[in-house]
């Protein structure tokens, strides 16, 4: 157990609908990412919280957007889904001083 | 930007057997970390060994060790006496500099056959 909690664990909906996927960091980490991974894109990097601040942006849609709030969870929102993005969506948590990134379960996404 | 490069899509050992997984990286950073993570059916991303390039020495843990070659680029990880549950998506990652997020190869599928 990573210590990294993600729900739901499975999410299928349709063409057009908005999902929130929700994550909780290790206690006391303050750095949040997320990744989407998907069978011909890999491992992508989506955005990154540090303290409820936005640190760093990589391939995320405008559909999509997130946010970390004080309590420290984050979560993710995805809208206008598309069929292309069911993906598995991994939140990590990283503590201040490391390096290491903890991965929770993961959110399995389908669009049907 | 940093890249990772995973030339390896598939490989296959017998059980009790060692593998070498192959990763090059590219970047301008001096200072940054290397990472094998795996991924094993379950879909759990799980660290295995971590490298900081400072440092010259080779990481171990237990049966995973990596060879870390900075002047080319090169972090491979070797598993000695392979097991059956070792059969996972291995993944090549790297993190550095002012640049935040850890970026992961493509991965290796390996298979542990018994």
């Amino acid at each position: 157990d990573s210590g990294v909690t993600q729900t739901p664990k499975h999410l299928i909906t349709a063409t057009g609908q908005r999902v929130t996927l929700r994550c909780s960091p290790r206690s006391g980490d303050l750095s949040v990412y997320w990744y989407q991974q998907s069978l011909d894109q890999g491992l992508q990097f989506l955005i990154q919280y540090y303290n409820g601040e936005e640190r760093a942006k990589g391939n995320i849609l405008e559909r999509f957007s997130a946010q970390q709030f004080p309590d420290l969870h984050s979560e993710l929102n995805l809208s206008s889904l598309e069929l292309g993005d069911s993906a598995l969506y991994f939140c990590a948590s990283k503590g201040q001083g490391s390096e290491k990134l903890f991965f929770g379960s993961g959110t399995q996404l389908s669009v049907l | 930007a940093q890249t990772v490069t995973q030339s390896q899509p598939e490989m296959s050992v017998q059980e009790a057997e060692t593998v070498t997984l192959s990763c090059t990286y590219d970047t301008s950073e001096s200072n940054y970390y290397l990472f094998w993570y795996k991924q094993p059916p379950s879909r759990q991303m799980i660290l295995v060994i971590r490298q900081e390039a400072y440092k010259q020495q080779n990481a171990t843990e237990n049966r995973f060790s990596v060879n870390f070659q900075k002047a080319a680029k090169s972090f491979s990880l070797k598993i000695s006496d392979s097991q059956l549950g070792d059969t996972a998506m291995y993944f090549c990652a790297f993190i550095g500099g002012s640049n935040y997020k850890l970026t992961f190869g493509k991965g290796t599928l390996l298979t542990v056959n018994p």
